[in-house]
């Protein structure tokens, strides 16, 4: 069946790296994205990647994928006090298709 | 601007009542989604669209429906039949490349 894991907090120091990992069950996935989602607001999507990809950096994002295990993180380069919020795993079979999150990660990150 | 609009921010409901949500698009998308947010859970699937007068349930479609008259509407109906209605609901619409995935602002519903 489907089913996104994710730890569901992390605290870091301004200007440290954050890692936020997330696993899944489906190896049919096709998608993998990282959304973030501030306090009362909806998701941001912040990037992706394709499932035949290992690794795609974004400025100070960069995603990991291990396909065998299953497991793909989010880097997050020289962390800000703006970058305090949750953060979401999803995967996606195909291009249009329903997104499976998991329980989101929420970041904290202290001065 | 193109984007996904929901409305409104904060509705209020009594015991008993059914209430209607909002989501509306000009993105051309084809497919739209509604999910059920509440803490610790992450965002749970209740029903999604992929194409015009068609729908289909999701994880959670219990006490809710939906209608897709109209490629740009999505609205979502939480029934009586919803015993635990308060949470914070999620839109998204979604187009046919991986990075066309957007979400609205969001609606809380609470019961009073």
């Amino acid at each position: 069946g489907e089913d996104v894991e994710q730890s569901l907090f992390l605290s870091v120091r301004e200007g440290d790296s954050s890692v936020i990992n997330c696993t899944y069950t489906d190896s049919s996935s096709t998608y993998l994205y990282w959304y973030k989602q501030e306090p009362g607001a909806g998701l941001q999507l912040l990037t992706y990647i394709f499932s035949n990809m290992d690794m795609k950096q974004d400025q100070r994002l960069t995603v990991l994928l291990n396909k065998k295990d299953k497991h793909l993180s989010l880097r997050i380069a020289d962390t800000q006090t703006g970058d305090s919020a949750i953060y979401f795993c999803a995967e996606s079979i195909n291009q249009g298709g329903k997104l499976i999150f998991g329980q989101g990660t929420e970041l904290s990150v202290k001065p | 601007d193109g984007g996904i609009t929901q409305s409104p921010k904060y509705l209020f409901r009594k015991e008993g009542q059914n209430v209607t949500l909002s989501c509306e698009q000009n993105l051309n998308h084809d497919a739209m989604y509604w999910y059920r947010q509440d803490p610790g859970q992450g965002l749970r699937l209740i029903y999604y669209s992929q194409i015009v007068n068609d729908f289909q349930k999701g994880d959670i479609a219990e006490g809710y429906s939906v209608s897709r008259e109209k490629k740009e509407s999505f609205p979502l109906t939480v029934t009586s039949a919803q015993k635990n209605p308060t949470a914070f609901y999620l839109c998204a619409s979604i187009g046919t490349a991986a990075d066309e995935a957007f979400f609205g602002q969001g609606t809380r519903l609470t019961v009073v």
